[in-house]
């Protein structure tokens, strides 16, 4: 597509219930990264894969988040179990290339946890 | 330890006047800063960015400028619009893939 979308745009849950929030990036980007914004606050990042190699993931926050790329292409972030405090916007970014910025973001996922 | 921050949380400019966002960094050994712009609802959009071998890049009624020697990164708006209302992140990369960013700076452009 056009752009990296991500579905679903909002997403509420009951604490405890597992989600899973899906990223469709830039088609030939082999780049995809996860962050998480919380209300007010900047972007906190979560894993990232590039090409076939292992993802690093250095940034999240506990093992009831989980995340895999499937071809190379489409991600799934998964957060099992889950808690208010997972409650924030999780966008989905992918570039063209290896490191530095020009990342292309998604318009994320709302997830509330009531 | 390695850090982004932003001296203001707010900003209100005048429609037309320039507005200048700043931000501090703490790791010398970043070697890429980005300046993003994100509208209410949406994803972050890539504005501009500066390799630390530069000082200044210039682009459409944007400038960003770093300055080494006191870790300090600015993006000048000249001329802003309304549409430039929005919530403004510095991010940093130290060579490797992930992007730090800032908690962001609300620009306000007052008609």
């Amino acid at each position: 597509g056009a752009g990296v979308s991500q579905s679903p745009s909002n997403k509420v849950t009951e604490k405890g219930k597992d989600v899973e929030l899906r990223c469709d990036p830039i088609s030939g980007h082999t780049a995809l990264y996860w962050y998480r914004q919380s209300l007010g606050q900047g972007l906190e990042f979560l894993i990232y894969f590039q090409g076939n190699s292992a993802p690093d993931k250095s940034g999240l926050p506990s093992d009831r988040f989980s995340a895999e790329r499937t071809g190379g292409s489409v991600s799934t972030l998964t957060i099992q179990r889950t808690q208010q405090e997972d409650s924030a916007v999780y966008l989905c970014a992918s570039s063209p290339k290896n490191g530095g910025g020009g990342y292309t973001f998604g318009s994320g996922t709302r997830l509330t946890v009531v | 330890g390695e850090s982004v921050g932003l001296h203001l949380p707010t900003l209100s400019v005048q429609e037309g006047d320039n507005s200048i966002i700043n931000c501090a960094y703490s790791n010398s050994a970043s070697d890429y800063f980005i300046w993003y712009k994100q509208e209410s609802g949406k994803g972050p959009q890539f504005i501009i960015d500066i390799r630390s071998n530069m000082d200044k890049r210039q682009g459409q009624r944007v400038t960003v400028l770093l300055n080494k020697t006191v870790k300090h990164l600015s993006l000048q708006i000249a001329a802003t619009q309304p549409g430039d209302s929005a919530v403004y992140f510095c991010a940093e990369n130290f060579g490797n893939e992930k992007l730090t960013f800032g908690t962001g700076t609300r620009l306000t452009i007052i008609p």
